[in-house]
């Protein structure tokens, strides 16, 4: 079993849906939680850390539950441009990638 | 700008052949990254810079070499790459002090092992 694991993808979506990504990791350790993104043939971007209480960055909202190991990331009203593939990454010491979901936002 | 510089972006070599990839940070950080990741995979840490002192993975192979000569630059060697060595080749830096985690990724570079 991987030690991050995402939604398989691809996930296929029209300019302006909501769509949401989900993430379990399973070291009660990992210490700090993010969401990069990667565009195609490009490198990881940090998007956003995650917090337990929750954080947002405009259309983006993440959050973060302890006691379930669990990170998820909410997109809303999709743009064309968010098209990419989504990374949930945690932190024990290095960095540890899950193998990330791809979003395709589609006119 | 402050950045994450990889040469070459794209690099060919034979099989068994060895090669250098290069990075250099402008952001004066104090640690720098080698990953490895193959089409739809997760990137996969090789080995890290803190400072001068190297840390590598456990399963990284052998094959699969590093140097840093200074607080700039930093160098990937592969020794004798096989076909399974083709991938993308990440770069990464971060400042390693406490509280500051992000890490700053260069472009890649694209191996191809013919």
């Amino acid at each position: 079993r991987k030690e991050v694991e995402q939604d398989p993808g691809p996930f296929n979506v029209p300019e302006g849906a909501t769509v949401a990504f989900n993430c379990t990791y399973s070291n009660s350790a990992s210490q700090s939680f993010f969401w990069y993104r990667q565009d195609c043939r490009k490198e990881p971007k940090l998007l956003m850390s995650v917090y337990s209480s929750g954080n947002e960055d405009g259309r983006f909202t993440a959050q973060l539950n302890r006691a379930s190991q669990y990170i998820s990331l909410l997109i809303r009203d999709s743009k064309l441009s968010d098209s990419a593939t989504y990374l949930c990454v945690v932190r024990r010491g290095k960095l540890i990638f899950g193998q990330g979901t791809e979003l395709s936002v589609k006119p | 700008d402050a950045m994450v510089i990889q040469n070459p972006r794209y690099q060919v070599t034979q099989f068994g052949k060895p090669v250098t990839l290069s990075c250099s940070q402008t952001l004066n950080h104090n640690v720098m990254y080698w990953y490895q990741q193959k089409s739809s995979q997760a990137p996969k840490l090789l080995f890290h810079y803190y400072d001068k002192d190297f840390n590598n993975e456990a399963d990284t192979p052998d094959n699969f070499q590093s140097r840093r000569p200074n607080t700039s630059f930093c160098f990937l060697d592969i020794r004798s790459p096989g076909l399974g060595d083709a991938a993308m080749y990440l770069c990464a830096t971060s400042s390693g002090t406490s509280g500051s985690y992000e890490q700053y990724f260069g472009p890649g570079t694209r191996l191809t092992v013919t």
